[in-house]
């Protein structure tokens, strides 16, 4: 049962567009949530996140949305570009310890987004 | 800062073999992760380390799969015996604190033929 989900497995958008991302978690007691960007054959790396006691968090071009009551959160990337053409996962954890996860980020299955030019 | 290194990049294997994934963190990360990535099921924990002690390990598949720290610059993913089922990109990460913004490794593509 996936607790985090991103239903969009892609996403095209054009060059200077905003682009969203959305996703989607299942279990209230998420209170850290995270994005990451992979290119191919290299790791995820770290772009943006937002504790659940605040509803947005900004950082140049990225935004990130969360709806506690909806248990949705959405990435804007405005303007795109191609450069930002990537996977992008959500990801969830708790910040207080919470049966013995404290440490883990659980993972969507990510969004391939293509910024054509 | 040189992130975090994982070696070796591609491994093809037979069936049946022993394989060993190595993994060196970021200096002065007290926690070291180790995922496995696979079309079917996304990136998926396997295990996790703080203070090169292991703390969950529920995400291990099997009992062939086993993981150490020796040291706080050091870890290893062994499979053994490996199967074709186990060809996935396994990724090491390390964060500073609490899991939180973890740092990946370029991961490592195991292909068991």
């Amino acid at each position: 049962d996936q607790q985090v989900k991103q239903n969009s497995p892609s996403l095209s958008v054009q060059e200077g567009r905003i682009s969203i991302l959305n996703c989607d978690y299942t279990n209230s007691m998420f209170d850290y949530f995270l994005w990451y960007k992979k290119y191919p054959a290299e790791g995820p790396t770290f772009l943006i996140s937002i504790s659940s006691i605040k509803d947005k968090n900004e950082d140049g071009r990225f935004t990130v949305f969360l709806n506690k009551s909806a248990k949705h959160l959405s990435l804007h990337i405005v303007p795109s570009q191609p450069g930002d053409s990537a996977v992008y996962f959500c990801a969830a954890s708790f910040l207080m310890n919470y049966g013995g996860s404290q440490g883990n980020l659980i993972f969507g299955k990510g969004t391939k987004l293509s910024v054509k030019p | 800062d040189a992130g975090v290194i994982q070696s070796p990049r591609h491994e093809v294997t037979e069936m049946g073999q022993e394989v060993t994934l190595r993994c060196k963190p970021i200096s002065g990360h007290d926690y070291l992760f180790w995922y496995r990535q696979t079309m079917m099921r996304g990136l998926e924990l396997l295990i996790y380390f703080n203070n090169n002690v292991p703390i969950d390990d529920s995400g291990m598949p099997e009992d062939r799969f086993s993981a150490k720290m020796p040291n706080a610059s050091f870890s290893t993913l062994k499979i053994q015996p490996s199967e074709p089922r186990d060809s996935a990109v396994y990724f090491c990460a390390s964060s500073l604190n609490r899991g939180h913004e973890q740092y990946f490794g370029p991961g490592t593509r195991l292909t068991v033929t």
